[in-house]
């Protein structure tokens, strides 16, 4: 069965510093892979995602993740974090023969002035 | 366009009670799932429609639990009778195909008592 694996629950960062929340998964075939964030009082927002083809994605808002298979990882990351980016973090699978998804336990990040 | 919107946003009921959450997809989606978040786990995946059949059921917890989606447009879970454990956010989010990205409303905050 897939699982999704998120390193730290919380991550704090100050502003301008490297954002890296991490994700790891297990699955035998290569999935598909997704990050969502969630803003207060809000539904979750789509990020990014991999499907196939070239392994580094960019999403919305300057966030980037790279899948590495060797490494069963899709690590989220941003250069420089923003006030704005705090909010709760998803990394999510879905297998080639269904489409629902398949959450990690979420990363908030908090981002210090 | 609207978003995917969920009635209520909130519900405190007792133990034994019954509640109905309903959900309305985007226009034009065909598929709708449910994903329920239990006291700060992860997010899991309950069932899939695509139109008015359900294509993936196998997140119902128990038969307590029972959604309907007549006529391919909102779809409603019902609780019948509710139990401590149900207590959690229940996220509907539709997409227009199955491959494509699943758009998600903010969420049903239930509270049993």
């Amino acid at each position: 069965a897939q699982s999704v694996t998120q390193l730290g629950s919380h991550v704090s960062v100050s502003e301008g510093a490297l954002v890296l929340l991490r994700c790891n998964y297990s699955s035998s075939v290569p999935p598909y892979l997704f990050w969502y964030v969630q803003y207060p009082n809000q539904g979750l927002q789509l990020l990014l995602k991999y499907t196939t083809g070239a392994t580094l994605v960019k999403g919305i808002n300057g966030f980037e993740a790279e899948f590495k298979k060797s490494e069963t990882s899709f690590h989220l990351t941003k250069p420089s974090a923003h006030m704005s980016d705090a909010a709760e973090y998803f990394c999510a699978v879905s297998s080639r023969s269904s489409y629902k998804l398949i959450f990690g336990s979420g990363t908030r990040l908090l981002v210090r002035p | 366009e609207a978003g995917v919107t969920q009635f209520p946003s909130h519900s405190v009921i007792e133990k034994g009670q019954t509640v109905t959450l309903r959900c309305d997809p985007i226009s034009g989606h065909d598929n709708l799932y449910w994903y329920r978040r239990v006291m700060g786990k992860e997010i899991k995946f309950l069932l899939h429609f695509v139109k008015e059949s359900k294509q993936d059921e196998s997140g119902m917890p128990n038969n307590r639990f029972l959604a309907e989606r007549t006529g391919g447009t909102y779809s409603t879970l019902k609780v019948q009778p509710a139990e401590l454990e149900d207590s959690g956010v229940y996220f509907c989010a539709s997409s227009r195909s199955g491959r494509d990205e699943q758009f998600f409303g903010p969420g049903t905050r239930l509270t049993v008592l």
